[in-house]
Order: structure tokens, then sequence, then C-alpha cells
């Protein structure tokens, strides 16, 4: 079935790293994505959307990477900071088109952001 | 704060009780979410509104749950009979469709989510 899936469950990085979150999914029809971050305790904060008509799409620190030909999207955060230490996950709408509903969450991927 | 909020934000009941949630939506969304997630694991889609509308349940969504947003504002989730297998954060999120580059998006915005626990 349609799924939302992540590569890595756990990353460690050093201060000052980039680091690079990855996420795969199954559903050809997926158009939009979003990342979430989540601290502990805490609901899932909004980092970054893209839409499938787009390859890469950057924000503040962090920038997206779509590959519709694999399936594939990348979350890279410039310059780790330990603040960034989270749960980060990635998430898709299964249904297309302009009416968006449900999100499907992968299993989320541990940043550990060491100083 | 302008975000979504939820009450209360940890609730600790014992097996058969009911307990009811509030979500508070960002002003002005149309669109009302509810979700589980359990540790370990990312927030599972249990329904959503747009508006007063329930649009969709998941099979997730046994009896013993009801959501309800009788205004098209806040929203309650309630369970009864509550089960062990209920402890879980309970997400709400909130969005309105907006049109960017030609395109709609639908950012869900999240709360901070409601802690049950049941003993």
């Amino acid at each position: 079935g349609e799924s939302v899936g992540l590569h890595l469950p756990t990353l460690s990085v050093q201060e000052g790293d980039n680091s690079i979150i990855n996420c795969a999914y199954s559903n050809s029809a997926s158009d939009y994505f979003i990342w979430y971050k989540q601290e502990s305790g805490k609901g899932p904060q909004f980092i970054i959307d893209i839409r499938s008509n787009m390859d890469k799409r950057q924000g503040q620190r962090v920038t997206v990477l779509l590959n519709k030909t694999v399936k594939h999207l990348s979350l890279q955060i410039a310059a780790t900071q330990p603040g960034d230490s989270a749960v980060y996950f990635c998430a898709g709408p299964l249904t297309g088109g302009t009416s968006y509903g449900k999100l499907t969450f992968g299993q989320g991927t541990i940043l550990t952001v060491h100083p | 704060d302008t975000g979504v909020s939820q009450n209360p934000r940890h609730k600790i009941t014992k097996r058969g009780q009911n307990v009811t949630f509030r979500c508070d939506p960002i002003s002005e969304h149309n669109r009302l979410y509810w979700y589980r997630q359990t540790l370990g694991q990312g927030p599972e889609f249990l329904t959503y509104f747009q508006n007063e509308a329930q649009l969709e349940k998941s099979r997730l969504l046994s009896d013993r749950f009801s959501a309800e947003r009788p205004k098209g504002s806040f929203s309650t989730l309630e369970i009864q009979r509550t089960e062990q297998g209920d402890s879980a954060m309970y997400l709400c999120a909130s969005s309105k469709q907006l049109m960017r580059a030609g395109s709609y998006t639908d950012t869900q915005y999240f709360g901070p989510g409601t802690r049950l626990t049941v003993l």
C-alpha cells in the first residue's frame, strides 16, 4: 500500500556540520510533501514543504530536495545546531489534486547534535 | 499565541472511563484534523473536518471514538469506555487551503497534543 518511510532511524552529527535526512515514498500520485520537526513532548512543527512540480525548495538553513523518478526526498539542514536535535518526519497526503486531507507520516529520524 | 491549542495537555484516567479533549484551531482555518501518536511512531490520522462537516474517518476510529466540530471552530474528541490501548498522544492540526505559485497548498499546523494515560 501507499507509504512514506525513512531510510535511517537515527542520525548523530557534530554542531556546525550539515545534516541530511532521507525519506522514501511509494505512491507516485503523491504530489505534496511536508517536513516536520518534533521535540520531546511537543506537537510536530512545520519546517518546509514542497510540491511535486519542484525539485528543490530552500528555507532558512533548510533545503528540501525531491526526486520523483526514484520517489525520494531529503531534508538538508545547514550548520546544524544543538537546538535542531529532534525527531524529523516527512509526511504526505494519499490523495492528490487540489483537495488534501489526511497526512501519512514516516516513522521518523532522530537527529542528535553534539556540541 | 495564535497557534493551535489543545486542552487538557495531560489526562490520566482509569480504564472504562470516558474522556473528552478539546482543540482550538488557528483562527480562520477551515480544516481541522485529529491524529494519534504512540511512542516511537509518527502520527496516525483519525478524522478530519472541513468547517463543521466530518469528511473522513479512519478505520482506527472505533465506535468508542467520536469527534465533533459543531460550529466549524473548535472541535472535541471523545473516547468512551477507555482501554489501556488508547494511551497515546492525541494531536490536533488545522489548515486552510491557499493558492501559491499556481497550485493549492494545505499545510497542516499542529497543536501541542493531549497525552492520555489509561490505567
